[in-house]
């Protein structure tokens, strides 16, 4: 069974600076896909980042990059130039790949509460 | 357009009464899935329709949680007999048909809060 781990329940950072969310997972699978969810106040989780096993380069959205270590079963998300806005809980996850579908369940971290502070 | 809806938003009910949770995926989306979000659990997950093949169930409590999907969209996660443990964010989420792109993201709605009294 896969299991997602996330070591840090909670971060701060103040605005401008970058930090760091550490996730590992444990898995015998070679196909999957790595997730990175965002959940404010609101309650709606937001993907933030995906990347997919097989690619060796690191996935970025605009602030947001990953440093994806496949050997060590790594997945930290980084965050540049923190927003007030990017205050939430965040959670990594897992998906094994499904070739008859490409989408699968979610296995997700216990989440990092994240404050940015002006 | 129009992402994943839930009803209601709030639900509180007494214990021993059943309930019943809806979900309106995004259209189009052929996925559909249900998870429990609690303090003592995290996010866990229940119950997964892709298209018309059986659904994957390894995920679901006990046999007094049940789902269905009609006509291929609409989704109700249905407890009965409800026991305080239940109390918990059901969040439902929806991802596009196989071959489309993003088929393996899933999108979440705002979730239902359930407590039971």
């Amino acid at each position: 069974a896969q299991t997602v781990t996330q070591s840090q329940p909670e971060m701060s950072v103040q605005e401008a600076e970058t930090v760091t969310l550490s996730c590992t997972y444990d898995t015998s699978e070679n196909n999957y896909y790595l997730f990175w969810y965002k959940q404010p106040p609101s309650r709606q989780m937001i993907l933030v980042i995906r990347q997919e096993a097989y690619k060796q380069q690191n996935a970025t959205e605009n602030r947001f990059s990953v440093n994806f270590q496949k050997a060590a079963k790594s997945f930290s998300l980084k965050i540049s130039d923190s927003q007030l806005g990017d205050t939430a809980m965040y959670f990594c996850a897992f998906m094994k790949h499904e070739s008859s579908s490409n989408t699968g369940k979610l296995i997700f971290g216990q989440g990092t509460t994240l404050q940015v502070k002006p | 357009g129009a992402g994943v809806s839930q009803s209601p938003s709030n639900k509180v009910t007494e214990k021993g009464k059943d309930v019943e949770l809806r979900c309106d995926p995004i259209s189009g989306h052929t996925a559909l899935y249900w998870y429990r979000q609690s303090l003592g659990q995290g996010l866990e997950f229940l119950i997964y329709f892709q298209g018309n093949s059986a659904p994957d169930k390894s995920g679901l409590p006990s046999d007094r949680f049940s789902a269905e999907r009609t006509g291929g969209s609409v989704s109700t996660l249905t407890i009965q007999r409800t026991q305080q443990e239940d109390s918990a964010v059901y969040l439902c989420a929806s991802s596009p048909p196989p071959l489309a792109r993003s088929t393996d993201t899933q999108y979440f709605g705002p979730g239902t809060r359930l407590t039971v009294l």
